[in-house]
């Protein structure tokens, strides 16, 4: 599975706690993204990035911010949850720039009451 | 992005070939086809990838016309295990962000 793992699997949580998911690589690739899965709705993108310290927006980023201080790590913080982001979150990586081959983690599903 | 469309869902049977055909009509000169596959409670698994004309590997074929508008997955001989969504996606292989969009897939139920 390319050496993703996904921290935690499970987790419930109460409207207005800050909750972070953690996405660990180790294969240190520089690309990493994180997805949000909700039925009828595919998988969309939240918050990618392209090395240490660099990340940029995908098209469902409200709410939701991302830090990457190491090349393995890529980290999903919701701020102050809200029951709209009850959601299954992937984690991807890439291997370069010049494919569109992904590779998922086993996804978090996450409760927020 | 290219926006694709598939059909919802998809039945067959086991030891048939399955044919899933998306549609994207305004793939850029830059885009490939990319397949992935879903099984519940699991994250997407990549399949198959290509530009132009027919792609095999040991899971799938891909085909894709000279027009590009159009591709099909083909699946031989499924069995019970190749129950999942499968997802089209296009997109620019050159693209640092590679953003890539999924949109609802196909639903494949295989039976006995």
């Amino acid at each position: 599975d390319a050496g993703i793992t996904q921290s935690p699997r499970h987790k419930v949580t109460e409207t207005g706690t800050p909750v972070t998911l953690r996405c660990h690589q180790t294969e240190n690739h520089r690309y990493m993204y994180w997805y949000r899965q909700d039925p009828g709705h595919g998988l969309r993108l939240i918050h990618y990035s392209y090395g240490v310290k660099d990340t940029d927006k995908g098209e469902v980023s409200d709410g939701y911010s991302v830090s990457r201080s190491k090349t393995e790590d890529f980290l999903l913080t919701l701020e102050s949850a809200t029951s709209s982001q009850t959601s299954v979150y992937f984690c991807a990586i890439k291997w370069t720039s010049g494919a569109n081959e992904q590779f998922f983690g086993p996804g978090t599903r996450l409760t927020v009451l | 992005l290219a926006k694709t469309t598939q059909p919802i869902s998809m039945d067959s049977y086991e030891g048939q070939e399955v044919n899933i055909t998306c549609s994207h009509n305004n793939i850029a000169t830059n885009d490939y086809i990319t397949w992935y596959q879903q099984f519940p409670s699991q994250g997407p698994r990549f399949i198959i990838q290509g530009y132009k004309t027919k792609v095999t590997n040991e899971v799938a074929s891909l085909f894709i016309p000279a027009d590009r508008k159009s591709s099909t997955l083909s699946l031989p001989r499924v069995s019970l295990s190749d129950t999942a969504v499968y997802y089209c996606l296009v997109g620019d292989n050159n693209n640092a962000g590679n953003m890539l969009t999924f949109g609802g897939g196909t639903r494949l139920m295989v039976k006995p």
